[in-house]
């Protein structure tokens, strides 16, 4: 079964651009969650989607968001970059909604110049 | 609020037993995690404990005491893979499934 998969892994972008990344989870899970890992602040909590439905959020600002398609899949978006938006961006899958057992994806790195 | 604590960093020799801790205070309390992230990969499930006592899988268990707030991750005959980053993440009650964080602890383990 593959893992759960995200594109790009690695990005580079200008203060003030948007960024749209993508996040596809593992076969018949439909939980998607969405979170920021920094040096600084650790790994920290964005959204949660679940039949194409927000159903927690994290507290950072309106700039994120995010959706989820009918097939599960998920992205986020991002506008008007930050530089403190320099971060690896983690994806992960769940069964059902507050699963227990979280999958991570690799990760997407992006960079705000 | 959550807040969360584990050491930092922790060394150990290739072979020994090393037990990093987590301590938390939570409104309410609905499970507590840990995972396993290596330097540039994406963290791995390890263990979940909601009841209190110790959780066996292998050469890592995990213990859990509610009404202290605490929690360790117990890695025996430690490898040089074992050398990660070491997160624990607390659930709370009251309807959000989300976990909160702790920074994590980076573990080096030395031949």
């Amino acid at each position: 079964k593959a893992g759960v998969t995200q594109t790009p892994r690695y990005l580079i972008k200008t203060r003030g651009q948007q960024v749209t990344l993508s996040c596809s989870p593992i076969s018949g899970h439909r939980s998607v969650s969405w979170y920021q890992q920094t040096p600084g602040q650790g790994l920290q909590f964005l959204f949660e989607y679940f039949s194409e439905t927000q159903r927690n959020k994290g507290n950072f600002p309106g700039r994120f968001s995010g959706r989820q398609f009918s097939n599960s899949r998920s992205e986020m978006n991002v506008s008007t970059l930050e530089l403190g938006d320099s971060a690896l961006y983690l994806c992960a899958s769940s069964l059902s909604l507050g699963g227990n057992e979280q999958f991570f994806g690799p990760g997407t790195r992006l960079t705000v110049l | 609020g959550q807040n969360i604590d584990q050491p930092t960093e922790m060394t150990a020799t290739e072979g020994a037993i090393v037990q990093i801790n987590c301590t938390y205070q939570t409104s309410g309390f609905n499970g507590l995690f840990w995972y396993q992230q290596h330097a540039g990969e994406a963290p791995t499930f390890l263990s979940y404990n909601v009841l209190d006592g110790l959780e066996e899988k292998g050469r890592f268990s995990s213990f859990l005491s509610r009404s202290k707030g605490y929690s360790y991750l117990l890695l025996k005959e430690l490898q040089m893979k074992d050398s990660a980053s070491y997160l624990c993440a607390v659930r709370a009650s009251g309807g959000s499934y989300i976990p909160t964080f702790g920074r994590g602890t980076s573990l080096i383990v030395h031949p």
